[in-house]
């Protein structure tokens, strides 16, 4: 069965670094592009960037690009979205999929929350 | 860069059949895959249409998927209504500069 588990929700204070972690199982990870997806409060989905796990290059939607960044760590199947300077507007749900066009499986969702 | 413009709501009644627009803005909607995701209240969304008109294996044979190059849009066609077919819908697509492109979501209500 194929699966996508994302890290726990997290708070962070604004200024803050973080990163959460979109872990794959059941299938072979290095097969398949994995990108990150945006939902804040009450709106719609937008999609961040992706990355080809098996040599770990990057597309970014130039609304995030050089504020995130996305990486990936094949040995242990895991896929990265990490901020170096968390500002309170990046507070949103933030999901993985799978897929370099279009996402086929989904993780579950990692809330982050960015106050003061 | 295109758009791909939804409806903001539609509501129907259970048993009924409702049908969901993705207009894309420039380009053709032939050239490129349309996917349709659902997102229950509270959760992540999961496919239901992929590559226009194919299901999930697991998804109900009573969403089916279609594109209209006449119109430049693709529909989601939900027959049998249930309320638990209750929740957003976003199409998707792409093209060689735009890998991933949302349109803006439907809710769907039924009532």
């Amino acid at each position: 069965e194929v699966q996508l588990v994302q890290s726990g929700a997290e708070v962070k204070k604004p200024g803050e670094s973080l990163r959460i972690s979109c872990k794959g199982s059941g299938y072979s990870f290095t097969s398949y592009w994995i990108s990150w997806v945006r939902q804040m409060p009450g709106k719609g989905l937008e999609w961040m960037g992706r990355i080809d796990p098996s040599d770990s290059y990057t597309n970014y939607s130039p609304s995030f690009q050089g504020h995130v960044t996305i990486s990936a760590d094949k040995s242990i199947s895991t896929a990265y979205l990490q901020w170096s300077s968390l500002k309170a507007s990046d507070t949103a749900m933030y999901y993985c999929a799978r897929g370099a066009g279009t996402g086929d499986y989904w993780g579950q969702g990692t809330l982050v929350t960015v106050s003061s | 860069n295109f758009m791909l413009t939804q409806p903001h709501s539609v509501s129907e009644s259970p048993g009924k059949t409702v049908t969901i627009s993705c207009t894309r803005s420039s380009g053709s909607i032939a050239s490129n895959y349309v996917q349709w995701y659902q997102q229950r209240p509270g959760s992540a969304p999961t496919t239901v249409i992929y590559e226009d008109n194919q299901r999930p294996s697991g998804v109900p044979d009573r969403f089916s998927g279609s594109i209209d190059s006449s119109s430049n849009s693709a529909s989601l066609t939900i027959s049998g209504l249930k309320t638990e077919d209750e929740a957003d819908y976003y199409c998707q697509s792409y093209d060689s500069s735009n890998p991933w492109v949302f349109g803006g979501g439907t809710k769907l209500t039924v009532l």
